[in-house]
């Protein structure tokens, strides 16, 4: 069982807007900035959003992230077929010290 | 452009021994924090240890404390992680990261009998 929780799988149809979410606790996201990932097993994970909502150069502005409390959410808009990946939030755990991962979320585009 | 390589992994049996490297390039490698992160076949992402640029502070999650150690060398531009007594839980692909930002290909561990 994660220390952050996502939901398992989300899904949309191509351009549709699909937002998904990563509940964590005041020794970690309430916290500390919040970094999304989006990996295909096998492949290198890719840093989406980092610092709660910032992107590094060469992400689309399709995705976007936030902060709030002790959540954060990820956002992809205008939902592509190769957007079908595996997707986490991640951050800094004080009560762990250590880093500490989503349970993921699947990603389906219809 | 940035580069991390990954080597150094394989089949190895239970209590065994592991040394998995990291070969960076493209950026200030002594000037990054440096991860490990792993995936079992099936789980998700997990972060195993990371190493401050100097070397002075390192961390672990719990279930690899006293068994694995990360290192590091600045002047080879490479990272290690020291892998012991190992379990069949350890099995997955190991990455290896910088600042959490960027990550290599990945090498596979399977431990097995």
């Amino acid at each position: 069982q994660s220390v952050l929780t996502q939901p398992p799988s989300a899904s949309g149809t191509p351009g549709q807007r699909v937002t998904i979410t990563c509940s964590g606790s005041s020794s970690n996201i309430g916290n500390y900035n919040v970094n999304w990932y989006q990996h295909l097993p096998g492949t290198a994970p890719k840093l989406l959003i980092q610092t709660n909502n910032q992107r590094p150069s060469g992400v689309p502005d399709r995705f976007s992230g936030s902060k709030s409390g002790t959540s954060a959410s990820l956002a992809i808009g205008g939902l592509q077929s190769d957007d079908e990946a595996d997707y986490y939030c991640a951050t800094w755990d004080n009560s762990l010290n250590g880093w500490v991962f989503g349970g993921g979320t699947k990603l389906t585009v219809l | 452009e940035v580069q991390l390589v990954e080597s150094g992994g394989g089949l190895v049996q239970p209590g065994g021994s592991l040394r998995l490297s990291c070969a960076a390039s493209g950026f200030t490698f002594s000037g990054y924090w440096m991860s490990w992160v792993r995936q079992a076949p099936g789980k998700g992402l997990e972060w195993v240890a990371n190493i401050k640029q100097d070397g002075s502070e390192k961390y672990y999650v719990d279930s690899v404390k006293g068994r694995f150690t990360i290192s590091r060398d600045n002047a080879k531009n490479s990272l290690y992680l020291q892998m012991n007594s190992l379990r069949a839980e350890d099995t997955a692909v190991y990455y290896c990261g910088g600042s959490m930002e960027f990550w290599g290909q990945g090498t596979t561990v399977t431990v097995s009998s």
